[in-house]
């Protein structure tokens, strides 16, 4: 079965400085990955995709990740980080190799900023 | 545009009530989607249609859980017999290509359910 985990429950990093939010996935096919953001009592918002073109995507605010299969990754990475950063942040694989209609959320990464 | 919305906001029932949540996808996706986000956890998938037809209700945890969507756009989840356990955060999503590897799923705010 396909899983994701996200190896760190809470990340906290200095405003201006990088982040990293790491994620492995588990699957027995090329999966398509991707990167959700949750703001506060707000809703989920799509970062950015990975569905195997290039390995590196790069998404919204800054934001993008890789996709390494020979370490089974798809770590999140932003170069400076910014106040509005701070969010829970869900990395995600599609549960089966042609169709990205049924996803699997990792438990997510809460991403604190500090001043 | 217009994004994917849901009703209400928020929904306090006592045990043993039955419940409706309301999804809008938005216009033109003709897939939706229903999760459930327990606090502290990421959303777990209940039911997918394509269509009017459930596409894959493997998600749905038992049958007091049923949802429909009889014109193909607005969709209801109906808790019947609530528990305790039930109260989470309620999400709706909706896509334009579903069944593809490219499927990508929009979200709504979510319906905050208590069960007291």
């Amino acid at each position: 079965a396909q899983s994701v985990t996200q190896l760190d429950s809470h990340v906290s990093v200095s405003e201006g400085t990088p982040v990293l939010l790491r994620c492995n996935y588990s699957s027995s096919y090329s999966p398509s990955l991707f990167w959700y953001v949750q703001h506060p009592n707000k809703g989920l918002q799509l970062l950015l995709k990975y569905t195997s073109a290039a390995t590196l995507v790069k998404g919204i605010n800054g934001f993008e990740a890789e996709f390494k299969k020979s370490e089974t990754s798809f770590h999140l990475t932003k170069p400076s980080a910014h106040m509005s950063d701070a969010a829970e942040y869900f990395c995600v694989v599609s549960a089966s190799d042609s169709s990205a209609s049924k996803i699997i959320f990792g438990s997510g990464t809460r991403l604190s900023i500090r001043p | 545009g217009a994004g994917v919305s849901q009703t209400p906001s928020n929904k306090v029932t006592e045990k043993g009530k039955y419940v409706e949540l309301r999804c809008d996808p938005i216009s033109g996706h003709t897939a939706l989607y229903w999760y459930r986000q327990s606090l502290g956890q990421g959303p777990e998938f209940l039911i997918y249609f394509q269509g009017t037809g459930a596409a894959d209700d493997s998600g749905l945890p038992n049958d007091r859980f049923f949802a429909v969507r009889p014109e193909g756009s607005v969709s209801t989840l109906k808790i019947q017999r609530t528990e305790r356990g039930d109260s989470a955060v309620y999400l709706c999503a909706s896509s334009l290509n579903p069944g593809t590897s490219t499927d990508t799923q929009y979200f709504g705010p979510g319906t905050r359910l208590t069960v007291l």
